[in-house]
């Protein structure tokens, strides 16, 4: 267990529709990233919240949108849900911005948009 | 542009038969190789961090080494559980804490 909670394991949803998904990172972690995985394109980065501020921003569509707050847990939001959002929506956390340590992992939420 | 690469895609071993996966990589001011163990449905697990060019890691079965091209992730002896993909990861220092990842060797490892 990483210690990175998400919540839900799995979301099944119909395309036009938006959903939240959520990451509880580890103890004591300043810095939340989120990434995609889907079978034609690996791990793909998203987003990067540190201690509440977008740090760095990947390759996320404009209908996505996250935030982090003031306990540090994090938000992904994905609006107007099309077919190819269908993924693995991982997030990931770490003691600092990044620089000098390892991102550790949470088990991911499996979006199914049909 | 950044990349890493990952060979083989896939690899089937006989438990015992010890074996190396490649991972190479292109990137400017590299601050750090990760390697990362993932089994189906579920999130990538931590194992190693490397670097610089020399540095070697190990962690039972596993043997992590760097090369200013590349590194390698030595299985010693596997058995059937360290079946999963190995996904290798590198850092930059312009990027801070952004994972570029490669795609992943897949193995499999039948006693």
């Amino acid at each position: 267990d990483s210690g990175v909670t998400q919540t839900p394991k799995h979301l099944i949803t119909a395309t036009g529709q938006r959903v939240t998904l959520r990451c509880s990172p580890r103890s004591g972690d300043l810095s939340v990233y989120w990434y995609q995985q889907s079978l034609d394109q690996g791990l793909q980065f998203l987003i990067q919240y540190y201690n509440g501020e977008e740090r760095a921003k990947g390759n996320i569509l404009e209908r996505f949108s996250a935030q982090q707050f003031p306990d540090l847990h994090s938000e992904l939001n994905l609006s107007s849900l099309e077919l190819g959002d269908s993924a693995l929506y991982f997030c990931a956390s770490s003691v600092d911005g990044g620089q000098n340590t390892e991102a550790f992992f949470g088990q991911g939420t499996r979006l199914t948009v049909v | 542009e950044d990349q890493v690469t990952q060979s083989p895609e896939a690899l089937r071993l006989q438990e015992g038969e010890s074996s190396s996966l490649n991972c190479s990589y292109t990137v400017s001011g590299l601050r750090g190789l990760f390697w990362y163990r993932q089994d189906p449905g579920k999130g990538p697990e931590f194992l190693f961090t490397l670097y610089s060019a020399g540095e070697e890691k190990e962690k039972e079965r596993l043997k992590a080494t760097l090369t200013k091209k590349e590194s390698f992730l030595h299985i010693t002896a596997p058995k059937p559980e360290d079946s999963a993909t190995y996904l290798c990861a590198v850092k930059r220092g312009s990027t801070l804490g952004r994972l570029y990842f490669g795609r992943g060797t897949q193995l499999t490892v039948w006693p």
